[in-house]
């Protein structure tokens, strides 16, 4: 039961370069999501996608994109990596875009940016 | 705009002892739900208790609880019993259109 996976789990970049973060879910899940958590500042929403083809912005969308062809998969790039988006990076799921239900989490990827 | 606020970023408890993380919100939405999340040094976070805001009873799983004050916004979670297994980070969150979290309680119990 693999859940939500993550790759990679970590990553070092050069400023100005790009990268994508891997996301996939086996849960069939419709809302899937993408945070970053930094000291002090618990985790705030990057971007978030309540089914194939929906995608919208969180509270720190800039510098982000992201896509979602479909159902199991939600990447996110950075288009030109900055030393600000050194964090560590959370991808997370849950059934339906309905209030109840809980997230779940893949394990992270810590990125940073030099 | 929704929001949580835990104002405690750091706490200790003896082990056994019982303790309580604060967590207010603020939301305009009638229909909300409130969660409570445990990130250990490992940095995975666990799922640990769920309230809806429509929920009578005051939400519990062994030895959490959440104490659920719809009128002061508060939803603060409590621990029996403290093991030292449960120093972790702490957080709490809100969905509305959205899934909210608070900046999080550091929890260290002190054998």
């Amino acid at each position: 039961n693999a859940g939500v996976t993550q790759t990679p789990k970590f990553q070092v970049l050069k400023t100005g370069q790009s990268m994508t973060l891997q996301c996939a879910q086996d849960m069939n899940h419709e809302y899937m999501s993408w945070y970053r958590q930094d000291p002090g500042m618990g985790l705030r929403l990057i971007h978030y996608s309540v089914g194939a083809g929906i995608t919208d912005q969180g509270e720190v969308p800039n510098g982000y994109n992201v896509s979602r062809s479909t159902t199991e998969d939600f990447p996110l790039r950075l288009l030109s990596a900055a030393p600000s988006q050194t964090s560590v990076y959370f991808c997370a799921s849950r059934p339906t875009r309905a209030n109840t239900g809980e997230l779940f989490f893949g394990e992270g990827s810590r990125l940073t940016v030099l | 705009a929704q929001k949580i606020t835990q104002t405690q970023p750091g706490m200790f408890v003896q082990e056994k002892e019982a303790v309580t993380l604060d967590c207010t919100y603020d939301t305009s939405d009638p229909s909300y739900g409130l969660f409570w999340y445990k990130q250990p040094s490992s940095g995975e976070m666990i799922f640990l208790i769920y309230q809806g805001s429509y929920d009578q009873q005051n939400a519990t799983e062994g030895r959490y609880s959440l104490n659920f004050q719809k009128a002061r916004k508060s939803a603060n979670l409590v621990i029996s019993a403290s093991q030292l297994g449960d120093s972790a980070m702490y957080f709490c969150a809100m969905t509305g259109n959205q899934f909210y979290f608070g900046t999080g309680t550091s929890l260290t119990v002190i054998p």
